[in-house]
């Protein structure tokens, strides 16, 4: 089965700072991969997902992630974080028939003033 | 209102006791899934049902049962509640279509006293 690691478990950043969260996936064939978002008292919110295609993909809140195979790792980044970034974030990966999405442990973003 | 919307919101319980978290969508999606979450350690796939006559066990079914009243519709039951339950149990759904990624409610935070 597929399995995810997210090697930070909590990031401070500056606001303003970029920012990137690693993700590192253990998957036989092509991977679907996602990056989840969740606000504190919230549910998970999508935020960019990766299929196929161009491996470098866009999603909301001015965030972006990008597949590289030959690591084995989908990380996402963020130019200038805003306060209202901080929040805990999840890698995701799923398999051809979407039965099975196994989700990293997640890593907490803190955004210092 | 809300594509999945899960109830209870909070939710405290003797042990022993039987349970039953509710959850409900109007995406129109055929899938739904049950994961708790645990700090540290993501989300873990409880149940998942890919029509109302398809139900599946996850990772982690042992305690746990399930209920597909209707496409919208998927309960998750805890025949007597033990304390290492304790979590934020949520409801996801998806398309068919791998890529599509899930849409998840907001959470039942759920004590086992």
């Amino acid at each position: 089965a597929q399995s995810v690691t997210q090697p930070d478990i909590h990031i401070t950043v500056s606001e303003g700072a970029s920012l990137e969260l690693r993700c590192n996936y253990s998957y036989g064939a092509t991977p679907y991969l996602f990056w989840y978002v969740q606000s504190p008292g919230q549910g998970l919110q999508l935020l960019l997902k990766y299929f196929s295609g161009d491996t470098l993909v866009q999603g909301i809140k001015g965030f972006e992630a990008e597949f590289k195979r030959s690591q084995s790792s989908f990380n996402l980044r963020k130019p200038s974080v805003h306060w209202s970034d901080a929040a805990e974030y999840f890698c995701a990966v799923g398999a051809a028939n979407n039965n099975d999405m196994r989700f990293g442990a997640g890593t907490r973003l803190t955004v210092k003033p | 209102d809300a594509d999945v919307t899960q109830t209870p919101r909070n939710r405290i319980t003797k042990t022993g006791k039987r349970i039953m978290l509710e959850c409900s969508q109007t995406k129109g999606h055929d899938r739904m899934y049950w994961y708790r979450q645990d700090p540290g350690l993501g989300l873990r796939l409880i149940y998942y049902s890919f029509d109302v006559k398809d139900i599946n066990k996850g990772e982690i079914s042992d305690g746990y049962s399930v209920s597909r009243q209707a496409q919208a519709k998927f309960s998750l039951s805890l025949e007597s509640a033990i304390p290492n339950q304790t979590a934020l149990y949520f409801c996801a759904t998806s398309p068919t279509v791998p890529s599509g990624g899930y849409t998840f409610g907001s959470g039942t935070r759920l004590t086992v006293v």
